[in-house]
């Protein structure tokens, strides 16, 4: 069965520095690949997705991941953090086309000014 | 309204009351979702819901019952609930069922059982 971790549970960084929050999965083919930003006290957006193809995704709000198969990882990175950027990040996988979505235990980003 | 809508967005019930949760999806989606968030695990999904459909039940206590009267609402009714299903409960809708397909989140009704 496939499953998602994410190893970081909270990440603080300075506005404006760079930001990489990782994600690893377990699955024997190639995943369909989800990132989900959840602000307090609402629901998930998706940033990005990664079906196929590029294995650099461009998401909204000016996040991208890439994906690695050798490492199984798609990470989430931004090159310049903005302190509205601070929320829940969670990244999710999916096995198949009729498969339910499995969700990481999400990463809290914290920003400081 | 636009999007995917949920109330109430905050309810603390007893352990003998009965109580529902509304969601109501505006995108024209085949599929719904309950989900339940609890701190620091990931989601969990409880009920999933294609062209009005029950496909997937995943062995939610009977103390939570869904239904879908139509492909726009969906209902959460819960009853004799305890402590521990104290919890955000998200509903979501996508175009159609399985992880190809992008789900859109409700903000959430926070449960609270006392």
């Amino acid at each position: 069965a496939q499953s998602v971790t994410q190893p970081d549970i909270h990440i603080t960084v300075s506005e404006g520095a760079s930001l990489e929050l990782r994600c690893n999965y377990s699955y024997g083919a190639t995943p369909y690949l989800f990132w989900y930003v959840q602000s307090p006290g609402q629901g998930l957006q998706l940033l990005l997705k990664y079906f196929s193809g590029d294995t650099l995704v461009q998401g909204i709000k000016g996040f991208e991941a890439e994906f690695k198969r050798s490492q199984s990882s798609f990470n989430l990175r931004k090159p310049s953090v903005h302190w509205s950027d601070a929320a829940e990040y969670v990244c999710a996988v999916g096995a198949g086309r009729t498969d339910k979505l499995i969700f990481g235990t999400g990463t809290r980003l914290q920003v400081f000014p | 309204e636009t999007g995917v809508t949920q109330t109430p967005r905050h309810l603390v019930m007893g352990m003998t009351n009965k109580k529902s949760l509304k969601c109501e999806q505006h995108l024209g989606h085949n599929a719904m979702y309950w989900y339940k968030q609890s701190a620091k695990k990931p989601l969990e999904l409880m009920f999933v819901y294609s062209l009005e459909e029950r496909v997937e039940n995943n062995s939610v206590p009977s103390r939570f019952s869904p239904e879908c009267p139509n492909s726009s609402h969906l209902f959460l009714h819960l009853h004799t609930l305890q402590p521990e299903d104290s919890a955000l409960y998200l509903c979501a809708s996508s175009h159609g069922q399985g992880s190809s397909y992008e789900q859109y989140f409700g903000p959430g009704t926070r449960l609270t059982v006392t």
